[in-house]
């Protein structure tokens, strides 16, 4: 069973440009979450989603920020307009629904964004 | 709102000392407690678990106990090796709802030769 998979693995952006992070949860996972890592800071969590929908976006900022998991395909954060302060690791991790073992996260690679 | 605090790294061992990291935490009604474990750059893997008061989860020689009358989760392990060099994530997931975890600043452990 693969694990959680992210790309890019790293992503270089100038400034004002979009970046698309890209999430494929485990097999049989359907609840994604996405957290940011500044250097020398802990996880902070951003979104989580369902298929085909968001349940808590909360940690997300509100503006030039989007989350999306479709039925098909894997989960997209979207960053419009891209500033310097928006360079950091973003995680995704996923977890399966039902019961034992549901609060426990997968956690991907990473995609560590340099903006320019 | 949940919490959780670790001792600040970095935490610098010796091969073969023994490892504390502690590791308390906040939060309302009986939330499950994790240790995960960040190589240099990678994501974060789940080191252990523990679920309800007086678990002990344990893995690769590490050992956490759930201690709810003192609301900690500290971290051991008898004997350190140099591949133990990484951040160790303390974290609780409160019961019921969304399962989002709410995560430590991380301490950093370097395990010298």
């Amino acid at each position: 069973n693969a694990g959680v998979m992210q790309n890019p693995r790293h992503l270089v952006r100038r400034r004002g440009q979009e970046a698309r992070l890209r999430c494929s949860p485990m097999k049989g996972h359907s609840h994604v979450y996405w957290y940011r890592q500044l250097p020398e800071e802990g996880l902070k969590f951003m979104v989580y989603l369902q298929k085909e929908n968001i349940i808590d976006e909360s940690g997300m900022p509100k503006e030039r920020f989007s989350a999306e998991f479709p039925k098909e395909g894997p989960s997209i954060l979207r960053i419009q307009q891209v500033v310097r302060g928006d360079s950091a690791a973003y995680f995704c991790a996923s977890r399966p629904s039902g019961t034992g073992g549901t609060d426990t996260q997968y956690f991907g690679p990473g995609t560590r964004l340099t903006v320019l | 709102g949940d919490s959780v605090t670790q001792m600040e790294g970095p935490v610098t061992l010796s091969e073969e000392a023994f490892l504390t990291i502690n590791c308390t935490y906040t939060a309302t009604g009986y939330p499950s407690l994790f240790w995960y474990v960040q190589y240099p750059g990678e994501g974060l893997q789940l080191l252990l678990k523990a679920t309800k008061a007086d678990d002990k989860g344990s893995n690769k020689g590490f050992e956490a106990t759930y201690r709810k009358e003192t609301t900690s989760f500290h971290l051991e392990k008898g004997s350190v090796q140099v591949s133990d060099s990484a951040v160790y994530f303390c974290a609780l997931s409160s019961s019921g709802g969304s399962y989002i975890p709410t995560f430590g600043r991380g301490t950093s452990l370097i395990v010298h030769p």
